[in-house]
């Protein structure tokens, strides 16, 4: 199974901060990663697909970047709506393989 | 709008069974691979179970393998997870997904059903 390790587990910013989650998979994943958002009480909402596509209704402000087994996902400018846990998923292979997450609360 | 609707959850026994459903609508449900995915309280996310488009192929986590049946009725729009032998590990919010059109990952996730296994 691949492995995808995801950090830091939690994270503090200020409104208007720029935050990078990474996540790091045990073997290549040809950019089969997707990250999803998840407020508390609600199910993952997908931000963003194939490394760096944004979903349809994603904010701009919302990236992601990376290759082989390295990956990154950025805010920029947090607003107050993005106080959530993000999670990556790699669906290269199956089994599809989650992160562990990451949760983004105000400083 | 694409829905999905989980029910059947509840507070079961350990050794026991249970049979989880998620009926789907806002698309044709008999034309996408469905995925069930499980959070435990207060943790991350597993997936556990994929059905193709025509239940010709299902997989599953190697944690649920033996236990967990996934299957489908393309007639009723409806996915279903059957559980037996429940584990108080099996205990989590149970949410089934949408196989995206493009690629394996989940574009839509149902609201999710609990399932609680204890004495």
């Amino acid at each position: 199974d691949i492995q995808m390790t995801q950090s830091p587990p939690s994270l503090s910013a200020s409104l208007g901060d720029k935050v990078t989650i990474t996540c790091q998979a045990s073997q290549n994943i040809n950019k089969y990663i997707a990250w999803y958002q998840q407020k508390p009480g609600k199910a993952p909402r997908l931000l963003i697909r194939y490394t760096s596509t944004l979903e349809s209704g994603t904010p701009s402000r919302f990236s992601g970047s990376g290759s082989g087994r390295d990956y990154s996902f950025s805010i920029s400018n947090v607003e107050s709506e993005d106080i959530a846990s993000y999670y990556c998923l790699q669906y290269d292979n199956l089994p599809y393989t989650f992160g562990a997450g990451t949760k983004l609360e105000l400083k | 709008e694409v829905q999905l609707v989980e029910s059947g959850g509840g507070l079961v026994k350990p050794g026991s069974s249970l049979k989880l459903s998620c009926v789907a609508s806002g698309f044709t449900f008999s034309s996408y691979g469905m995925h069930w995915i499980r959070q435990a309280p207060k943790k991350g996310l597993e997936w556990i179970a994929l059905i193709y488009y025509d239940s010709s192929n299902k997989y599953y986590a190697d944690s649920v393998k033996g236990r967990f049946t996934i299957s489908r009725d393309n007639s009723k729009n409806t996915l279903y997870l059957e559980m037996n032998s429940l584990r108080s590990e099996d205990t989590a919010m149970y949410y089934c997904a949408k196989l995206s059109p493009t690629s394996g990952y989940f574009d839509y996730w149902g609201q999710g059903v609990m399932v609680t296994v204890s004495s």
